[in-house]
């Protein structure tokens, strides 16, 4: 059974970079698509980006100038970098695995990252 | 970019069936697919593809999708089925993900 754990600080400074890492055990990330997605504290998700397997990358237009997704297959870990960050990053941070058919079948328990000096 | 509009809540009686509606331009030519969300707890899906239902999913809840609209039906409520519920297409195009806006179901 494939299992996600997030990982990373739950408090950043305004300005300063979020860096979160998702360790997937129970399977390989070198195949699917491996995303990461928010939810502001009482509000809807929002999907962040994701990371292929081929190492490729896609982000959510409205980050796409902060946002950097990366991944370590040795480790098999992905990461999210956002850089600049303000309260309004302040949130609950998913990973997930997308299947082939575009569905989230797997889901880290997410952790929250507060943004505040 | 695309946008997926969800009403906010939806009230239901026990043992009625409660239909969430996820509106988005021509969302019949996509896939959608539904996740549950209770309170403290990740999403989990409980329809794919339109109208699959992963297994451990009980047969209560279906889906549907034509035109503007995609539908999650979920039958002889019960108290444990009170979530929020979110709607969700990916862009194979863009490899790009949407979520509707939510919608959290109450049992009366």
């Amino acid at each position: 059974q494939v299992q996600l754990q997030e990982s990373g600080p739950g408090l950043v400074k305004p300005s300063e970079t979020l860096s979160l890492t998702c360790t997937v055990s129970g399977g390989s990330i070198s195949s699917y698509y491996w995303s990461w997605i928010r939810q502001p504290p009482g509000k809807g998700l929002e999907w962040v980006g994701s990371v292929v397997y081929s190492g490729s990358t896609n982000y959510n237009s409205s980050l796409k100038s902060r946002v950097v997704i990366s991944r370590d297959a040795s480790k098999n870990q992905f990461s999210l970098k956002l850089t600049s960050v303000s309260a309004a990053d302040t949130a609950v941070y998913y990973c997930a695995r997308l299947l082939d058919g575009g569905h989230f079948d797997r889901w880290g328990q997410g952790t929250l990252v507060t943004v505040s000096s | 970019s695309y946008v997926l509009t969800q009403p906010p809540s939806v009230s239901v009686a026990p043992g009625q069936t409660a239909e969430i509606m996820c509106g988005g331009a021509n969302i019949g030519s996509r896939t959608v697919h539904w996740y549950q969300q209770k309170p403290g707890q990740a999403p989990m899906v409980v329809v794919h593809d339109d109208r699959a239902r992963p297994s451990g999913i009980p047969e209560r809840f279906s889906g549907s999708n034509s035109g503007n609209t995609a539908t999650l039906t979920i039958s002889r409520v019960e108290a444990g089925d009170e979530a929020d519920y979110y709607c969700h297409v990916w862009d194979s195009g863009t490899d790009h993900s949407v979520f509707g806006t939510g919608t959290k179901v109450t049992v009366l």
